[in-house]
């Protein structure tokens, strides 16, 4: 398994509030990638970084922000949380973007935000 | 716009059965198509991964196949077992994100 941790694993946090989850990689993986699954929707991309300081959006990036300090470390930031953005995490990296043999993207186990 | 489709929602096959799961998807370049599983309550497992020179892939008793030109993909499963239960993603690679479908949720009845 890619040695990928996501923190925390499951949080609730009140309307208003900013919240910060981790994705910590031990891959040294160039991309990563922040994920939501929600029923109906599957999942949607938030945001993704392609190196340091190198970050790009998603589809469904409103209200969401992300910092990459370190190669190993992609926090994505809920600014002032809404109950909309009650769902499931994902982070994912791979060693490549979108060309490249072999390029397999892998998943964390998923952060559970709920927001009241 | 990618949009990447998987039908059915939901199957469900006795145990000992070969089955095969399906997905489309609308534009053509890809660069990669990967396979997944997942677990309630937990991430993704990666099954598969074709690459677009590829037209299959195969791990154990899953084989997957991929024809671009028609936007198809599918997932052989041979000899189900109980285990496979879960939902299959997948996920079609191309201008450096991932778009998915959202999945045929499997039950193998014992």
């Amino acid at each position: 398994d890619a040695g990928i941790t996501q923190s925390p694993r499951h949080k609730v946090t009140e309307t208003g509030t900013p919240v910060t989850l981790r994705c910590h990689q031990t891959e040294n993986h160039r991309y990563m990638y922040w994920y939501r699954q929600d029923p109906g929707h599957g999942l949607r991309l938030i945001h993704y970084s392609y190196g340091v300081k190198d970050t790009d959006k998603g589809e469904v990036s409103d209200g969401y922000s992300v910092s990459r300090s370190k190669t190993e470390d992609f926090l994505l930031t809920l600014e002032s949380a809404t109950s909309s953005q009650t769902s499931v995490y994902f982070c994912a990296i791979s060693e490549r973007g979108s060309t490249g043999a072999g390029n397999t993207i892998y998943f964390g186990e998923g952060s559970w935000l709920t927001v009241v | 716009k990618q949009e990447v489709t998987q039908i059915p929602a939901a199957l469900s096959v006795p145990e000992g059965e070969n089955l095969v799961l399906n997905c489309s998807f609308t534009d053509s370049a890809i660069y990669n198509l990967q396979w997944f599983r997942q677990d309630p309550g937990k991430g993704l497992t990666s099954l598969l991964l074709i690459q677009s020179s590829q037209r299959e892939q195969t791990s154990g008793r899953l084989n997957a196949s991929l024809d671009k030109s028609s936007g198809r993909s599918t997932l052989y499963i041979a000899a189900s077992q109980p285990g496979d239960s879960a939902t299959y993603l997948c996920a079609v690679i191309g201008n450096e994100k991932l778009t998915f479908g959202t999945g045929t949720r499997l039950t193998i009845i014992p």
